[in-house]
């Protein structure tokens, strides 16, 4: 229950197209729904997040879009660019618990 | 303004010695979290510690792995009789208090030969 599946493992998109990457969750007790870019060699760092009480959030180029419902969310990349190539995780978090528990990354390359 | 300081970046060990990874969180942080990443995988939780005391270590392996966070000096993780397959990233995260963002190292590399 505590799982947050993400997909596709790898993307491979041209500049200036639309990366969409999709996470699905179990726990409906996760409060709180961060996205994490890591380059090679670095810790992640906080992209966006959005709470499950809205449907979409949009910081710059990036976008969340959240189903509570369907308990599904997606991450996209508005005119990609080839500095964004990274991996990207989703995650659920529960402040309770105080802990994220991270989908398995999907490896983002934007391709000049 | 230094972000989270995680040391040694790289540490290799021979399988039965020990290894301790070092995190100084970020100033005015009191909240710190240990998180393993093995290749080609997510991060998974280990254990959440305040200072002086350990919250919450259900991701902890019962045997061989320490956390310590003391009143003074970084967070410690100490992995005893290390084994190839505790070759992985380890990274620190640190909050301000609870329920704000949390901030990440860049990990220590543990690489057991």
């Amino acid at each position: 229950q505590q799982q947050v599946k993400q997909s596709p493992q790898s993307l491979i998109v041209q500049k200036g197209g639309i990366p969409i990457i999709n996470c699905a969750y179990e726990n409906t007790a996760f409060d709180y729904f961060p996205w994490y870019q890591q380059f090679p060699g670095k810790g992640p760092a906080l992209l966006i997040a959005i709470r499950p009480d809205v449907s979409e959030k949009k910081e710059g180029r990036f976008t969340i879009s959240f189903n509570k419902s369907a308990k599904q969310f997606s991450l996209h990349i508005m005119d990609s660019q080839p500095g964004d190539s990274a991996t990207y995780f989703c995650a659920g978090f529960t402040q309770g618990a105080q802990k994220l528990v991270f989908g398995q990354g999907t490896r983002l390359t934007i391709n000049p | 303004n230094a972000g989270v300081m995680q040391n040694p970046r790289h540490l290799v060990r021979r399988r039965g010695q020990e290894a301790r990874l070092r995190c100084s969180p970020m100033k005015g942080h009191s909240h710190v979290y240990w998180y393993r990443q093995l290749p080609e995988e997510g991060l998974k939780f280990m254990v959440y510690l305040q200072k002086e005391n350990i919250i919450d270590e259900s991701g902890m392996p019962k045997e061989r792995f320490s956390a310590e966070f003391p009143k003074e000096g970084p967070s410690i993780l100490r992995i005893q009789q290390v084994v190839r397959g505790d070759s992985a990233a380890y990274f620190c995260a640190s909050s301000r208090t609870l329920n704000t963002e949390a901030f990440f190292g860049q990990g220590t590399r543990l690489t057991v030969v």
